[in-house]
């Protein structure tokens, strides 16, 4: 069964901070690997990365994507009180039958303190 | 059963059809979501329930009609689709939803073609 596992569950930093959110995962037929920001509605898309080692870079965040180790990381520096969120990882994969099929991690909760 | 299950997990149907799919949780959460991932596209929240109630309907089309009978079941109706409709349905659970942020299970999706 495939599966997502991100860690650590939860973090607590102060402002100006730098962290590192991990995510790593057993998954049929890898296909891409996205990270997601959720605050009080909908989980907003940060980054799809599909090829390894290529660092994905928005702003203060960046992250990256080891298809032999099969995990990503998810980088934030300069930490402000408005990157408090949980970050959710989803991996996306196919059966051998060629189905599509999207599995979530279950967060890692950020806080940031001022 | 343990988590999110959502059933079908593939569905295909016509623009005529009438068909339903169904989320359960087994984690004892009160909030439940329903979502639509399109290809190259963010996720979109459609519906969220809270304790039974509908708290949220982003602008969803009334072709796409849900149904919480209980905490632990989610239902989202469908008739008379397009097929621009196809896409990934996740159904999502959390312990409660008041403007917090909780954790949201997801479950692994029902992948709906419309033809």
């Amino acid at each position: 069964e495939d599966k997502v596992v991100q860690s650590p569950l939860s973090l607590v930093v102060h402002e100006g901070d730098t962290v590192t959110l991990n995510c790593s995962y057993e998954v049929t037929n890898f296909r891409s690997l996205l990270w997601y920001k959720q605050e009080k509605k909908a989980p907003t898309f940060l980054f799809m990365l599909t090829s390894s080692g290529i660092e994905k870079k928005s702003g203060r965040l960046s992250s990256i994507l080891d298809k032999k180790e099969l995990f990503s990381i998810l980088n934030i520096t300069a930490t402000q009180t408005g990157d408090s969120a949980i970050y959710l990882c989803a991996v996306e994969g196919s059966s051998n039958f060629g189905n599509e099929k999207l599995t979530f991690g279950t967060g890692t909760r950020l806080t940031i303190i001022p | 059963e343990t988590g999110v299950t959502q059933t079908p997990r593939h569905l295909v149907m016509g623009m005529t059809n009438k068909k339903s799919l169904k989320c359960e949780q087994h984690l004892g959460h009160n909030a439940m979501y329903w979502y639509k991932q399109s290809a190259k596209k963010p996720l979109e929240l459609m519906f969220v329930y809270n304790f039974k109630e509908q708290t949220e309907n982003n602008s969803v089309p009334s072709r796409f009609s849900p149904e919480c009978p209980n905490s632990s079941h989610l239902f989202l109706h469908l008739h008379t689709l397009q097929p621009e409709d196809s896409a990934l349905y996740l159904c999502a659970s959390s312990q409660a939803h008041f403007g917090s942020t909780d954790t949201q299970y997801f479950g692994p999706g029902t992948r709906l073609t419309v033809l």
